[in-house]
C-alpha cells in the first residue's frame, strides 16, 4: 500500500515564526499536493507539485511556499506564520492524477 | 470557475435508515469523479466513476455519476455508526492550464445515532 507520511499531528507555533510541514511518500509518485481544510471551506489547494524541483500554485498559495528537492518528499513552508493559517493542512500524492492518497495530516494552531 | 458542490451540508440520521449524498460539478474537461470518506484523519478513497450509469457498489455504499447533468450520488443503505463521517466529492479535470488536479466540494457531514 501507498504510504505518505507527514512529519507532525499537531503542531503549535508562534505567530511570525518559519514553519515546515513535512510530506514523504514511499511509492515513487511524481504528483504530490498540499490542500488546508477549514471548516465550512473544505479541502483547498495550497501548491501541488507534477516533479522533482518543479512546483504550480494552487489556490490559496499567499503566505506559503514548497519545497521538491527529492521525488519522495515534498515540504510547505509557512514563511511567517499567522493566526490565519491555523488550520489543518492535508498532503496527497497520486502516480496519475486520479485516486490520491493522503496523508494523516497535521493540525497547525498558529497563537 | 469550477466548481463542485455537495449537499446536504449536513445530515443526522439513526442507524437502519438509508442515505443519499448528492454531488454536483462544473468542472473544464470533466475527467473522473472521486468520493472520500474522511473520519477522524485523513480521506479514504471510496470510489472512481468516469461513465455515467454505471454504478459502482462496495457493501453498503453504491454510487452513480449523470455527466449529462453533471452530478454523482452516494447512497448508503442500512446505515450503521460506524459511517459517522464527512464525505467528500472530488472531480478531477483541467485547472489553471496545468495537468489538473481534485477539485473538492465542501464535504458532507453525515452523523448516524445508535
Amino acid at each position: 500500500d501507498v504510504k505518505v507520511t507527514q512529519s507532525s499531528r499537531y503542531l503549535v507555533k508562534r505567530t511570525g515564526e518559519k514553519v515546515f510541514l513535512e510530506c514523504v511518500q514511499d511509492m515513487d509518485h511524481e504528483n504530490m499536493f498540499w490542500y488546508r481544510q477549514d471548516p465550512g471551506l473544505g479541502l483547498r489547494l495550497i501548491y501541488f507539485s507534477y516533479d522533482v524541483k518543479m512546483k504550480e500554485k494552487g489556490d490559496i498559495p499567499e503566505g506559503y511556499s514548497v519545497s521538491r528537492e527529492k521525488k519522495e518528499r515534498f515540504s510547505l513552508i509557512l514563511e511567517s506564520a499567522s493566526t490565519n493559517q491555523t488550520s489543518m493542512y492535508l498532503c496527497a500524492s497520486s502516480l496519475i492524477q486520479y485516486g490520491y492518497t493522503f496523508g494523516s495530516g497535521t493540525r497547525l494552531t498558529v497563537v | 470557475e469550477d466548481k463542485v458542490v455537495q449537499s446536504p451540508l449536513s445530515l443526522v440520521v439513526h442507524e437502519g435508515d438509508t442515505v443519499t449524498l448528492n454531488c454536483s460539478y462544473e468542472v473544464t474537461n470533466f475527467r473522473s469523479l472521486l468520493w472520500y470518506k474522511q473520519e477522524k484523519k485523513a480521506p479514504t478513497f471510496l470510489f472512481m466513476l468516469t461513465s455515467s450509469g454505471i454504478e459502482k457498489k462496495s457493501g453498503r455504499l453504491s454510487s452513480i455519476l449523470d455527466k449529462k447533468e453533471l452530478f454523482s450520488i452516494l447512497n448508503i443503505t442500512a446505515t450503521q455508526t460506524g459511517d459517522s463521517a464527512i464525505y467528500l466529492c472530488a472531480v478531477a479535470g483541467m485547472h489553471g492550464g496545468s495537468q489538473g488536479n481534485l477539485i473538492f466540494g465542501k464535504g458532507t457531514k453525515l452523523s448516524v445515532k445508535p
